[in-house]
């Protein structure tokens, strides 16, 4: 079966730098894969999604790469702010309706 | 962008109960809707596929008696947690993308959620 890892399960950077976020996929081949944000108690809201033909894609101070050679997805946050500390959810697609499976997501806290 | 509304957005229940959570597209049509569910540090968990006039497609796992889902408008979309129990607890969230649309975007829409406590 599909199966989807965000390596860290927390992150900690100073205000200012860049955070760098990884999901790894095995046993699939996704159409495109799409991150999320997820604040506590609240549901997800959609940052970007990027096609298995596209290699990187950006919104902002957000840039997704996508590396299907080695099932990889990195998502940036540059110059990042306190406002960004959230949970980071990455997902990919698995049906002909679009419906996602979704990783554990990722922490992320930027302290001042 | 697109709004999905949910209804509650907590409950708590006695084991035994049932309780429906709502869910509303407000600004647009949507044909199918997601429902997942969460707990605690752990990623979002697939549980059906609602789509309108006709049966949810359960997920692996999911009984679909104790779930049931009811997509009976192109806006709104039910589940009943029947004779919940204390393991039932859980944040229900659901999702949908915009009819009439192919899933070329597969952007997903979701609510704020349901955080239902079964004492």
């Amino acid at each position: 079966s599909q199966k989807i890892e965000q390596n860290s399960e927390a992150l900690n950077i100073q205000e200012g730098k860049t955070a760098t976020l990884t999901c790894n996929y095995t046993n699939y081949s996704p159409a495109y894969l799409q991150w999320y944000r997820q604040d506590p108690g609240r549901g997800p809201v959609f940052l970007l999604l990027i096609r298995e033909n596209e290699k990187e894609k950006r919104k902002e101070r957000l840039k997704v790469t996508f590396d299907t050679t080695l099932k990889q997805s990195l998502f940036h946050i540059t110059a990042s702010q306190p406002a960004d500390s959230a949970t980071y959810l990455c997902a990919l697609d698995v049906g002909s309706q679009g419906n996602l499976i979704f990783g554990k997501g990722t922490k992320l806290s930027v302290k001042p | 962008g697109a709004v999905v509304s949910q209804h509650p957005s907590w409950v708590i229940c006695k084991s035994g109960t049932s309780v429906k959570i709502e869910c509303r597209s407000l600004d647009f049509q949507a044909t199918t809707m997601f429902w997942y569910r969460q707990f605690p540090k752990q990623s979002l968990m697939l549980m059906a596929t609602s789509n309108e006039g006709s049966k949810a497609t359960y997920e692996q796992g999911v009984e679909k008696d104790k779930f049931l889902i009811n997509h009976a408008s192109l806006t709104l979309s039910t589940l009943t947690v029947t004779s919940a129990h204390p393991e039932d607890s859980s944040f229900y969230i659901c999702s949908a993308n915009k009819a009439g649309r192919t899933t070329n975007t597969g952007e997903l829409f979701f609510g704020e959620g349901s955080r239902l406590t079964v004492l």
